[in-house]
């Protein structure tokens, strides 16, 4: 059973880059023709998707047009995990962050616990 | 593109509440739904417009047509009380996600 558990700093100075990683258990990355995606949510508010990476197609990636000048998602096949990035955060940016495996045509089968990042100064 | 959905539906337990995702020609799209408690990630309760995730109860259905896609739940329990939120694929926006839909059962 694949399982994904979101990792890394829950508060960010503002202005700072923002950085998380996604482990991935049950079964290797490169299994299957999956995406890798991450999205957030702001307290109280609903679902933002941010970007995905690719194992194939060169490890392409894809982001939301809104975000895409701040982000950076990547997949490490060694480590079974993929990241993101995040520059210049503010306030705005503080919210539940999810890491979840996108399959099909663009649904999110498998989702992980979230981890919540605040951003403050 | 933009997802509507109504803020909130609430419905007895037992009857069937029907959750609305409106949006330009989205009968030309595929439509996934997801469900989520407080506190938790969200659950796929519907792909594909209509299909079912093994584990997700019949009671559980889609449909997409026109401008509005439709997540119905038959004979609601208290257990379905939740967010629920449409999603499509975009070739403009890519991942676009609905506003949510709060399920209350009275």
């Amino acid at each position: 059973q694949v399982q994904l558990q979101e990792s890394g700093p829950g508060l960010v100075k503002t202005s700072q880059t923002l950085s998380l990683t996604c482990t991935v258990s049950g079964d290797s990355i490169t299994s299957g023709s999956y995406f890798w995606s991450w999205i957030r949510q702001p307290a109280g508010k609903g679902l933002e998707w941010i970007g995905r990476g690719r194992v194939y197609g060169s490890g392409s990636t894809d982001y939301n047009p809104s975000l895409k000048s701040r982000v950076t998602v990547a997949v490490d096949t060694s480590a079974n995990q993929f990241s993101l990035k995040l520059t210049s955060v503010t306030a705005a940016d503080t919210a539940v962050y999810f890491c979840a495996r996108e399959g099909g045509y663009w649904y999110f089968d498998i989702w992980g616990r979230g981890t919540l990042v605040t951003v403050s100064s | 593109y933009v997802l509507t959905q109504p803020p909130s539906v609430s419905v007895a337990p037992g009857k069937t509440a029907r959750i609305t995702c409106g949006g330009n020609k989205i009968g030309g799209k595929t439509v996934h739904w997801y469900q989520q408690k407080p506190g938790q990630a969200p659950v796929l309760v519907i792909y594909y417009d209509k299909d079912r995730p093994s584990g997700i109860p019949e009671r559980f259905s889609g449909s997409n047509s026109g401008n509005t896609a439709t997540l119905t739940i038959s004979r609601v329990e208290a257990g379905d009380e939740a967010d629920y939120y449409c999603q499509v694929w975009d070739s403009n926006s890519d991942n676009i996600f609905g506003g949510g839909t709060k399920l209350t059962v009275l």
